[in-house]
């Protein structure tokens, strides 16, 4: 079946530093992925998203290209803050009939100052 | 603030017990969402309701059961309880089923089965 692949966490960094979280994904079909981020104590927000392929999704600093030669989605970020501190999950999603997400296992970002 | 709400959130409860967590989308949103979040499977899609019907179907149990009310706002119901049901459980919501819309997330609900 579809399924989604992140690199396991924690990833710690130092403020400034290059961010890069993995994610490849399994699917039968052309999905739309997303990256949502997960703030301490707080539900999913989107932070970004592509819907076919060689698309680049970006918000807030962060940039995930879609390739479908590599069924990748890696997260970016050239300089992170320890703000960016949370879990971050890569997601599929076909749309068509029904709208589910399917997620990774999500990604632990702590930045230290 | 997604503008989802959930309650409780957090609940305590016995192995075998019942109990029903509330949901209320975001104003004008037809579709809403059920997640749960657990250290064991990660996050995973239970069912989605689109305007009062059910819609999808994910990883859910028997013993859990949902529905959406005319007023748009959802419950699930968890039946049985297991420690195994202990997990975060998130709403989601969305103006539409089939198109790739962004969902909203709301704050979760924290279930502790003991």
């Amino acid at each position: 079946g579809d399924s989604v692949t992140q690199m396991e966490g924690p990833v710690t960094l130092s403020e400034e530093a290059f961010l890069t979280i993995n994610c490849t994904y399994t699917a039968t079909g052309y999905p739309s992925l997303f990256w949502y981020v997960q703030y301490p104590g707080e539900g999913l927000q989107l932070l970004l998203k592509a819907t076919k392929a060689d698309d680049k999704g970006s918000n807030k600093g962060f940039e995930a290209t879609y390739r479908k030669e590599t069924t990748s989605f890696h997260l970016e970020k050239g300089s992170v803050q320890v703000s960016d501190s949370a879990v971050y999950f890569c997601a599929l999603n076909y749309g068509g009939a029904t709208n589910k997400l399917i997620f990774g296992t999500g990604t632990l970002l702590a930045v230290q100052p | 603030d997604s503008g989802v709400t959930q309650t409780p959130k957090h609940l305590i409860t016995a192995t075998g017990q019942r109990v029903t967590l509330r949901c209320s989308p975001r104003s004008g949103d037809l579709s809403v969402y059920w997640y749960q979040q657990s250290l064991d499977q990660g996050l995973q899609f239970l069912i989605q309701y689109y305007n009062g019907e059910e819609r999808a179907k994910g990883n859910i149990l028997e013993r859990f059961s949902a529905q959406q009310f005319p007023d748009l706002h959802s419950e699930l119901n968890l039946s049985s309880l297991e420690l195994g049901d202990s997990a975060l459980y998130f709403c989601a919501s969305s103006p539409h089923a089939g198109a790739i819309d962004e969902q909203y997330f709301g704050p979760g609900t924290r279930l502790t089965v003991t």
